[in-house]
């Protein structure tokens, strides 16, 4: 079993429409959890972190599940620009804060 | 502006070379880096972790003969594929850590290295 598990994708969607992703993990000692985003051939970057109490910011909402060890990321009204892969990010409970990534999850919107 | 810079952004080698490949935090002192690699369409995997100073720290699978890693100041890493191979070719990046609000830490990431071997 892979340590951060994602929806496969990849996700069509029209500009507007709301898109829901998931990930859960397998060490329930994980500390740390978070939302990257990666434009094709291009290097990570965060979209957010997650928090037990769930967080939003502006149209992006993430929410953390312990007991579950699941992960979701919500996107509502979706643009353009919001065509990418998104990959859910895992901080180990070991030192260094080592990161363990799924494998990503496409989403492409259309007009 | 960006935190981290990679050197170079792209390189071609033949089979049998040794390639560098620079990772430099701007804007604070790391004490710690990270080097991952990508193969297309699959996720990152972390390689090793790269301490200022020591020894670095590699990964189960990887290499460390292969994959020769120098962490000689807070703001330089440095990853030598030795002897590059066709199946080498692929996605480096490196990442430095910070510590941010509530504690956690973000990582910032290098614009990456694409290395192909001929």
């Amino acid at each position: 079993r892979k340590e951060v598990e994602q929806d496969p994708g990849p996700f069509n969607v029209p500009e507007g429409a709301t898109v829901a992703f998931n990930c859960t993990y397998s060490n329930s000692a994980s500390q740390s959890f978070f939302w990257y985003r990666q434009d094709c051939r291009k290097e990570p970057k965060l979209l957010m972190s997650v928090y037990s109490s769930g967080n939003e910011d502006g149209r992006f909402t993430a929410q953390l599940n312990r007991a579950s060890q699941y992960i979701s990321l919500l996107i509502r009204d979706s643009k353009l620009s919001d065509s990418a892969t998104y990959l859910c990010v895992v901080g180990s409970s070991g030192g260094y804060n080592k990161l363990i990534f799924g494998a990503g999850t496409r989403l492409a919107v259309h007009p | 502006g960006a935190v981290v810079s990679q050197h170079p952004s792209r390189v071609i080698c033949k089979s049998g070379t040794s390639v560098k490949i620079e990772c430099r935090s701007l804007d604070f002192q790391a004490t710690t880096m990270f080097w991952y690699r990508q193969f297309p369409k699959q996720s990152l995997m972390l390689m090793a972790t790269s301490n200022e100073g020591s020894k670095a720290t590699y990964e189960q699978g990887v290499e460390k003969d292969k994959f020769l890693i120098n962490h000689a100041s807070l703001t330089l890493s440095t990853l030598t594929v030795t002897s590059a191979h066709p199946e080498d070719s692929s996605f480096y990046i490196c990442s430095v850590t910070s510590i941010r609000d509530r504690g956690l830490d973000e990582q910032f990431f290098g614009p990456g290295t694409r290395l192909t071997v001929l």
